[in-house]
């Protein structure tokens, strides 16, 4: 089946530090991959659609100078947090459409602590 | 636009039995699918069934089955000989043709031995 993997798994950060977080199509081509965001006992919210090689659409609400994102390749794609700040402490989770699909595939998530 | 309502916050089912986890969607897209996943305390979104709008049978998938009335726009999950390794969130999701899941608030489904 198809896999999605996530680097990295939980991060601790300071606020106003930038935080990289990688999502990668392992065994398939992701021309699309999206990036959610959990808080606690909530439901996945859509923060924005990623395609290669074009900018991502941003949801309403969800600022693209900070939550910078990059499909720079078929297979990876990347959520930079910048200027954290506790807020923003959050379960962050990708995933990726493959070609022609409908199904989503879930990478494993990225816990995002900021203090 | 799309909308899922999970009015069961939490559900508690006996060993065994089967349990039924409901959905209920609003859209404006003639075609659409729905999905079930589940996320267990480690937080990975699990695949369980996926039902599409034209699809005339219901979706089964081992112990998963979504009853789907498609007038009634509701896409229940039904978990027969449930097990405790069950007990998770369950997640009700839309899919529309902008490619875009949209999720339910969640129900959390607890197993009891």
């Amino acid at each position: 089946g198809a896999v999605v993997s996530q680097h990295p798994s939980w991060v601790i950060c300071k606020s106003g530090t930038s935080v990289k977080i990688e999502c990668r199509s392992l065994d398939f081509q992701a021309t699309t991959m999206f990036w959610y965001r959990q808080f606690p006992k909530q439901s996945l919210m859509l923060m924005a659609t990623s395609n290669e090689g074009s900018k991502a659409t941003y949801e309403q609400g969800v600022e693209k100078d900070k939550f910078l994102i990059n499909h720079a390749s078929l297979t990876l794609s990347t959520l930079t947090v910048t200027s954290a700040h506790p807020e923003d402490s959050s379960f962050y989770i990708c995933s990726a459409l493959a070609g022609g699909g409908y199904e989503q595939y879930f990478g494993p998530g990225t816990r995002l602590t900021v203090t | 636009a799309q909308k899922i309502t999970q009015t069961q916050p939490g559900m508690f089912v006996q060993e065994k039995e089967a349990v039924t986890l409901d959905c209920t969607y609003d859209t404006s897209d003639p075609s659409y699918g729905l999905f079930w996943y589940k996320q267990p305390s480690s937080g990975e979104m699990i695949f369980l069934i996926y039902q599409g709008s034209y699809d005339q049978q219901n979706a089964t998938e081992g112990r998963y089955s979504l009853n789907f009335q498609k007038a009634r726009k509701s896409a229940n999950l039904v978990i027969s000989a449930s097990q405790l390794g069950d007990s998770a969130m369950y997640f009700c999701a839309i899919f529309s043709g902008a490619n875009n899941l949209f999720f339910g608030t969640g129900t959390r489904l607890t197993v009891i031995p």
